[in-house]
């Protein structure tokens, strides 16, 4: 079956410190990988997005990594600001399917002056 | 530039009435357009979608419809709303010209069903 898991489900963090969140998924065949940022009563807006061929994308302070081989994903936060604290969802493209996408159920993020 | 728009912001309406919510694009010809469904803490839930005029194809089996009666127009439908429908509904587009079947994603509608 497949599927995104997303982890830690919520974390707290100090304004100007950096974090890392975790995806793992079961999706195959793999075609690619993205993250979102979901602000609160807020669309989904896309961060990076990664095909099997490509270890590591940067958006500003936002930095995702893959491993297509473990299957596993990390979005690195650098130096968090209080604009950040939103829902960080992972989001995974099954290579035959044009039109669905495999959804995780987010990471939780607050950050704290 | 391309636009989404969804109508209304927020919906409270009770059980055994019927639903009707909009989305519009702007900016782009034939889009691929999805309807996600989103309960409190959840991650979203794909609906609907469709590749064109009058085709839609459905996701999950519910009271729930869409409907396409213009390129760029995708339409919610229930005849009765269940305790259940509560959620954040969001609207998105996307197209095969976009790299990796990108999604766009409208501001949202929070139906509350009483």
């Amino acid at each position: 079956k497949n599927q995104v898991e997303q982890s830690p489900q919520s974390l707290i963090i100090l304004e100007g410190k950096n974090c890392t969140l975790q995806c793992n998924y079961t999706v195959s065949p793999f075609s690619n990988l993205r993250w979102y940022k979901q602000d609160t009563g807020r669309g989904p807006v896309s961060l990076t997005i990664m095909t099997f061929s490509e270890n590591t994308k940067s958006n500003g302070r936002y930095t995702a990594t893959l491993d297509a081989d473990t299957k596993q994903s990390s979005l690195h936060i650098t130096a968090s600001q209080l604009s950040d604290s939103a829902s960080y969802i992972c989001v995974v493209s099954a290579f035959y399917s044009n039109y669905q996408l495999i959804w995780g159920a987010g990471t939780k993020l607050i950050i704290k002056p | 530039s391309q636009t989404i728009h969804q109508w209304p912001a927020t919906l409270v309406q009770p059980v055994g009435s019927p639903l009707s919510l909009e989305c519009t694009v702007e900016g782009t010809s034939n889009p691929n357009l999805y309807w996600y469904r989103q309960a409190a803490g959840r991650g979203l839930q794909l609906l609907f979608y469709s590749v064109g005029i009058g085709q839609i194809s459905s996701e999950v089996p519910q009271n729930l419809s869409a409907s396409r009666p213009q390129d760029r127009q995708f339409i919610l439908s229930s005849k009765k709303l269940l305790l259940s429908d509560s959620g954040f509904y969001l609207c998105a587009w996307g197209g095969f010209a976009l790299t990796h079947n990108e999604q766009f994603f409208g501001p949202g509608t929070r139906l509350t069903v009483l």
